[in-house]
Order: C-alpha cells, then structure tokens, then sequence
C-alpha cells in the first residue's frame, strides 16, 4: 500500500507567522492530494485539497503545492490565527486503501 | 455535514468482552473505513470495504473483524476485547479518489 510520511509532527508558530507542513507520499500514481483539520474531540476535515494536474492551489489563506517529481505536497497557512491551532493530516490514496500521515499538532501562540 | 454517524459515542467495556461499533452513512458511498487513532500514531487503518460484503485488512487488523451486509452499515467488531485496543475509533466513507468524510469518533476503554 501507500507508505505516506508527515512532518513536522508538531509544529509551534506565532500569531501571524506562516506554518507549512509537508507531506511524502510513495505511489506515483497518487493523482489526488488532501489536506485535513482536526480540532479537538471531533473527526478530521478536509481543508483543501489538489489533484496531479496542478501544481499549486490556494483558499484564502491555505494553500497547498505539489511537486509530482519528487513525490511530496505541503500545505501553507499564512498569517495563522489562533483558531489554526488543531492537527493537520495529508493523505495518499493508492488503490482503494486510504493511508494517512502520522499528524502534524499545530499550536499558534497569540 | 455528511451523513456519517457512529455508535455509541463512548464505551467502557471489560477485558475479554465483545464489543461492537457501527458506522452508519446516508451518502450512499461505496467505501468505507475503520481506523484507530492513539497518540504519536496518527490515524491507522483496521479494515475497509468497498461493497457490501467486500472487505479488506488494514495496516492493524488483529484482534479485529468487520462486517458489511448493506451499503449503509459498517460494523466494527472486537472478539475479546483487550486493554490495548482502548482507543478513540473513526469510520470514514468515500467514493475512491476523492474526499473521506469521518465520523465523530468512538472513545473505547478497556478495564
């Protein structure tokens, strides 16, 4: 299956800084790249997500770029706020398995 | 939200005990899944199935068996339950390539 690697695992940033967080995945022919939100006492969410035809795809203040060659995607947050603050999960999907890196705990310090 | 549910929420349950999870969904998915999340472990697949009565082993299938006799439903079993199977469960649904909705999330405890 797909061996999907994520880090930092947890990553500590000031009211205003920039966060990015990335993501390597082992199947090329992964052709679709999500990003999850997971606050506290609830199931992930999906944030954003690209497929392989796109480099780069942006949502007010996430974005999320890929780079097919060398197999990883990142996620940005700028300016992060507070409300940031929650776990971050990339996904590969090879097959019909869905794998998940192990986490990555956002903490934004006002 | 996606119509995605888990029951029950919480559960307390002794040692050798058999416990049973459900994952319950409205979107009519073809997929779904049963992962188990611990810290420092991120997000680990027990099982999944992509039809009914199709199912396949994850990553952490031991000690685990599931079963799916409609779309809808996605049992969870343990057998015996033991003390390291406590942990927060979460099903998940999705049509392939595209986005997994999950569910709340089921704390298990094992005494």
């Amino acid at each position: 299956g797909e061996n999907v690697e994520q880090h930092p695992s947890t990553l500590s940033v000031q009211e205003g800084d920039s966060a990015v967080i990335k993501c390597t995945y082992s199947d090329s022919a992964s052709n679709y790249f999500p990003w999850y939100k997971q606050e506290l006492g609830k199931g992930p969410q999906l944030i954003i997500d690209i497929r392989s035809n796109v480099g780069e795809k942006k949502d007010q203040r996430i974005a999320v770029t890929l780079n097919k060659t060398a197999k990883h995607f990142s996620l940005h947050i700028t300016e992060t706020q507070p409300e940031d603050s929650a776990v971050y999960f990339c996904e590969g999907n090879a097959g019909n398995m869905l794998t998940f890196g192990g986490g990555t705990r956002l903490m934004v310090k006002p | 939200d996606a119509g995605i549910t888990q029951s029950p929420r919480h559960k307390v349950t002794e040692t050798g005990t058999p416990v049973t999870l459900r994952c319950h969904q409205t979107e009519n998915h073809r997929y779904m899944y049963w992962y188990r999340q611990d810290p420092g472990h991120g997000l680990r697949l027990i099982h999944y199935s992509y039809g009914v009565k199709d199912t396949d082993k994850g990553e952490v299938s031991d000690g685990y068996s599931v079963s799916r006799s409609k779309t809808e439903d996605f049992l969870l079993t343990l057998e015996s339950a033991t003390s390291s199977q406590t942990s927060v469960y979460f099903c998940a649904i999705s049509e392939g390539s595209l986005e997994a909705f999950f569910g709340q999330g089921t704390r298990l405890t094992v005494v």
